[in-house]
């Protein structure tokens, strides 16, 4: 165990349906963030939440919607989803002013 | 733009033997540098990382980086590989701003 937690671990989903993914970290840090690793791809930032404000969202489209609650929760609601989305999507958080990211293990998501 | 680019995307190697990885960032200013593993079916973990002084960086399980400014390069070394350094390895740099920017990434496997 990282600290940092995801649930769930897989998930499928079509392209209609609405889903969740959740991420909680029991570290004490102030910024959370969610990343996209797609095969043959860099790991790609989508967004950055700093003390629970969205300090960053990186051209992500709206099907991806973020939400962070408060600093140790981080939740990415997914709808009308499209197979290119298909990935891994990581959820890291770090204290401000530190460089140390910790990460969880990740959703593998199927979109079909 | 910040970037990150690993040369290697899949290296195959045999036990005892040496490894090095090519990693180039685009930065001018302050970096500060990472590599992280990710091993299979688990998540991304620190290797090593580079702020500032000794530009030769030892991390964990007999991992060294070197920091050459010149050439904005850090790569990743270990001078015997063993079957259990199978993954895949992320090169990272960071701005000033604290956004973790990765590499493509490079799959190493090690035959026994």
């Amino acid at each position: 165990e990282t600290g940092v937690t995801q649930t769930p671990r897989h998930l499928v989903m079509g392209m209609t349906n609405k889903k969740s993914l959740k991420c909680e970290q029991h570290l004490g840090h102030n910024a959370m963030y969610w990343y996209k690793q797609s095969a043959k791809k860099p790991l790609e930032l989508m967004f950055v939440y700093s003390l629970e404000e969205r300090v960053e969202n990186n051209s992500v489209p709206s099907r991806f919607s973020p939400e962070c609650p408060n600093s140790s929760h981080l939740f990415l609601h997914l709808h009308t989803l499209q197979p290119e989305d298909s990935a891994l999507y990581l959820c890291a958080s770090s204290q401000r002013g530190d460089y140390g990211y910790t990460f969880g293990s990740g959703t593998r998501l199927t979109v079909v | 733009a910040q970037s990150v680019s690993q040369h290697n995307h899949h290296v195959i190697l045999s036990e005892a033997a040496s490894l090095e990885l090519g990693c180039n960032y685009s930065y001018g200013g302050t970096v500060n540098l990472f590599w992280y593993v990710q091993y299979p079916g688990q998540h991304l973990q620190l290797l090593l990382k580079y702020f500032s002084g000794d530009p030769l960086v030892k991390g964990i399980k007999g991992f060294e980086a070197e920091f050459i400014k010149s050439k904005f390069s850090f790569n990743l070394r270990k001078p015997s590989v063993q079957w259990s350094d199978t993954a895949e390895y992320f090169c990272a740099a960071m701005s000033n701003t604290g956004k973790l920017i990765f590499g493509q990434g490079t799959t190493l496997q090690v035959k026994p």
